[in-house]
């Protein structure tokens, strides 16, 4: 799910199919996770989040996994939708920080 | 509830020129930030503030100045516009303890 240089990872899944975006994060002091979808055009919007003494957190449609032991983080959409096309970016925040750390982000693009 | 409102939308600068891009929120949030976003990357904290009255530098502070000018708006300064300021940057809000930040709808900004 992470990008090098200008282009970024790029995921295409059909109509329907369940999408599964992954991120790696860097700081092991990071407690809390959050997921935005950016559409083209707009600012980011939250998806959902997740505190370090959970691994795995459900919402609508979507289910945010975490593995702190590799420090990893999925984002899995169910019977994704065109509406789901756009990049989803993951962030940490260090338990007293103020500050968002932001992966580059994955393009998700939906096929009808 | 508006959320998050920046101004202006679009802007194309000279080099050397300065301008202001204005934030505002009316969530009531006691913490506001500016990003920036380049092609096929994440977001990039510029600067902070944890509440009014108070500052911080981000990861790319260089070039910028902010002014928080009460507890709703928060300010972004460019003294002397250079390419390399070629962005879309962002507004976000947040209301401590909630981690999660709110984003503005983005102004885009060209140096020529």
């Amino acid at each position: 799910g992470e990008s090098v240089g200008l282009h970024l990872p790029t995921l295409s899944v059909q109509e329907g199919d369940n999408s599964i975006i992954n991120c790696a994060y860097s700081n092991s002091a990071s407690d809390y996770f959050i997921w935005y979808k950016q559409e083209s055009g707009k600012g980011p919007q939250f998806i959902i989040d997740i505190r370090s003494n959970m691994d795995k957190r459900q919402g609508q449609r979507v289910t945010v996994l975490l593995n702190k032991t590799v420090k990893h983080l999925s984002l899995q959409i169910a019977a994704t939708q065109p509406g789901d096309s756009a990049v989803y970016f993951c962030a940490e925040n260090p338990s007293g920080s103020y500050q968002l750390t932001f992966g580059k982000g994955t393009k998700l693009s939906v096929i009808p | 509830n508006a959320g998050v409102t920046q101004t202006p939308k679009f802007q194309v600068l000279k080099t050397g020129q300065s301008m202001t891009l204005q934030c505002a929120q009316d969530m009531n949030h006691n913490s506001m930030y500016w990003y920036r976003q380049d092609p096929g990357m994440g977001l990039r904290l510029i600067y902070y503030s944890a509440s009014e009255g108070t500052t911080d530098k981000g990861e790319v502070p260089n070039g910028y100045n902010v002014s928080r000018l009460n507890k709703r708006e928060f300010s972004l300064r460019l003294e002397s516009a250079a390419p390399s300021q070629t962005s879309v940057y962002f507004c976000a809000s947040r209301d401590p303890p909630v981690r999660e930040q709110f984003f503005g709808p983005g102004t885009r900004l060209t140096v020529l």
